[in-house]
């Protein structure tokens, strides 16, 4: 079945760059793109970008100068990579796999990140 | 970038009651709107994509409606475990956008 599961560092201080990593299984990457999407706590779901399967990527243009998102296909992970984190980065991290065409019908469990010093 | 705006913020109801929560955009998104389901601490859920169509194992008392700019997202007889927040999402153009949300809590 369909699997996604999102694995980061928790804590991380100010101004230090982030990279979470999303492990997929039961689909291969050459064929569904990932999204992410944050929540921070208490607040709503903020769409940041997505990389297809061929490698592609569009982003959230609010964030589209801090953010990076790549994969390896042979791993079955996704990356998202922000530098110079801020507070307000503070969030729920998600990845997830579109049904055929769209909305978000695979969701991994989250990850958080807390941006503190 | 496309502004999706929900009302209610919140809606109390009572179990068996049926309700409408209401998803507008900014400018038209043809039917390329989504709706999804969040409890507390849990992922978002895929109740209905592309304005109205279904999705396997969601309860048949979720359906969707709309094109353009207005959406709704109807329960027919709200069941305790209903409960939580809804969000809509546009996919019709980047970024895809997520509405503020719709808290349905119990009266």
């Amino acid at each position: 079945q369909v699997q996604l599961k999102e694995s980061g560092p928790g804590l991380v201080a100010p101004s230090q760059s982030l990279s979470i990593t999303c492990s997929v299984s039961g689909f291969s990457l050459t064929n569904y793109g990932v999204h992410w999407v944050r929540q921070p706590p208490g607040k709503g779901l903020e769409w940041l970008g997505v990389i297809w399967a061929g490698g592609s990527t569009n982003y959230n243009s609010a964030l589209i100068s801090r953010l990076s998102i790549t994969k390896d296909n042979s791993k079955s992970q996704v990356f998202l990579k922000i530098p110079s984190l801020q507070t307000d980065d503070t969030a729920m991290y998600y990845c997830a796999r579109a049904l055929y065409g769209s909305g978000l019908g695979y969701w991994g469990q989250g990850t958080t990140l807390t941006v503190s010093s | 970038d496309i502004v999706l705006t929900q009302s209610p913020a919140t809606l109390s109801v009572t179990p068996g009651d049926s309700v409408s929560l209401s998803c507008r955009a900014s400018q038209s998104i043809s039917n390329n709107l989504h709706w999804y389901q969040q409890k507390s601490h849990e992922s978002p859920r895929l109740l209905i994509k592309y304005a109205s169509q279904s999705i396997s194992g969601i309860p048949s008392r979720f359906s969707g409606s709309g094109s353009g700019t207005d959406f709704t997202l109807s329960i027919n007889s709200v069941e305790t475990e209903d409960f939580g927040m809804y969000f809509c999402q546009q996919s019709n153009s980047w970024p895809h956008t997520f509405g503020g949300g719709t808290k349905l809590e119990i009266k």
